[in-house]
């Protein structure tokens, strides 16, 4: 089974509006913590924003914001007030548990959303 | 400072070629890691170091060869690769392998011939 599943391959928004890009996992850890990536076209993964699973408050990062459901398991990226440079792809990446020894230090990541913002 | 410093940035070696790609970092990061990725692919793990030991390696063939020397660099060696070994090749690292923040270098594109 995937552990992260990313089930919008492209979004379009327009410059200004906020966009929401899914992001679900699964896991039956109790400790986790769930990542999002942007990858524009030079490559570079930059990291943007960082959930862990005990933490109470969703994380918020500037424009970069996380809806995280732990009953639904999903993690959603929001992204207020797009900009032109935001146009990339956006991965949603997970870190199982704090002791299970050979998964440690793992990053499972989803397929990928191709954001385009346009003007 | 959260840069992870790749290089080289472009890569083009033949099949009967050794070359070696190197990733540097000076957070203080324990971790160290090796992805590979394909064009329209997410990262896929190759290996971890963990305070300078081989933690995981994802059953990588034996023609990548990954070197941690210290803690602020990582080496990886390459011989005799084939053509589908051509993709992006990620450096990351992070505090420890409890990782809450994993910061990634802007990769070398490796192209086989």
């Amino acid at each position: 089974a995937q552990k992260i599943t990313q089930t919008q391959p492209g979004m379009f928004v327009q410059e200004k509006e906020a966009v929401t890009l899914d992001c679900t996992y699964d896991t039956s850890d109790q400790s986790y913590g769930l990542f999002w990536y942007k990858q524009p076209s030079s490559g570079e993964m930059i990291f943007l924003i960082y959930q862990g699973s005990y933490d109470e408050q969703n994380a918020t990062e500037g424009r970069y914001s996380l809806n995280f459901q732990k009953a639904r398991k999903s993690a959603n990226l929001v992204i207020s007030a797009s900009q032109l440079g935001d146009s990339a792809m956006y991965f949603c990446a997970m870190r199982e548990g704090r002791g299970r020894g050979s998964t440690l230090g793992r990053l499972y990541f989803g397929r990928g959303t191709q954001l385009t913002v346009w003007p | 400072d959260t840069e992870v410093t790749q290089t080289p940035k472009h890569l083009v070696m033949g099949m009967t070629n050794k070359k070696s790609l190197k990733c540097e970092q000076h957070m203080g990061h324990r971790a160290m890691y090796w992805y590979k990725q394909k064009a329209k692919k997410p990262p896929e793990l190759m290996f971890v170091y963990s305070y300078e030991k081989l933690s995981i390696n994802e059953s990588v063939p034996s023609r990548f060869s990954p070197e941690c020397p210290n803690s602020s660099l990582l080496n990886l060696h390459l011989h005799a690769l084939q053509p589908e070994d051509s993709a992006l090749y990620l450096c990351a690292s992070s505090q420890d392998l409890r990782v809450t923040e994993a910061f990634f270098g802007q990769g070398t594109r490796l192209t086989v011939v």
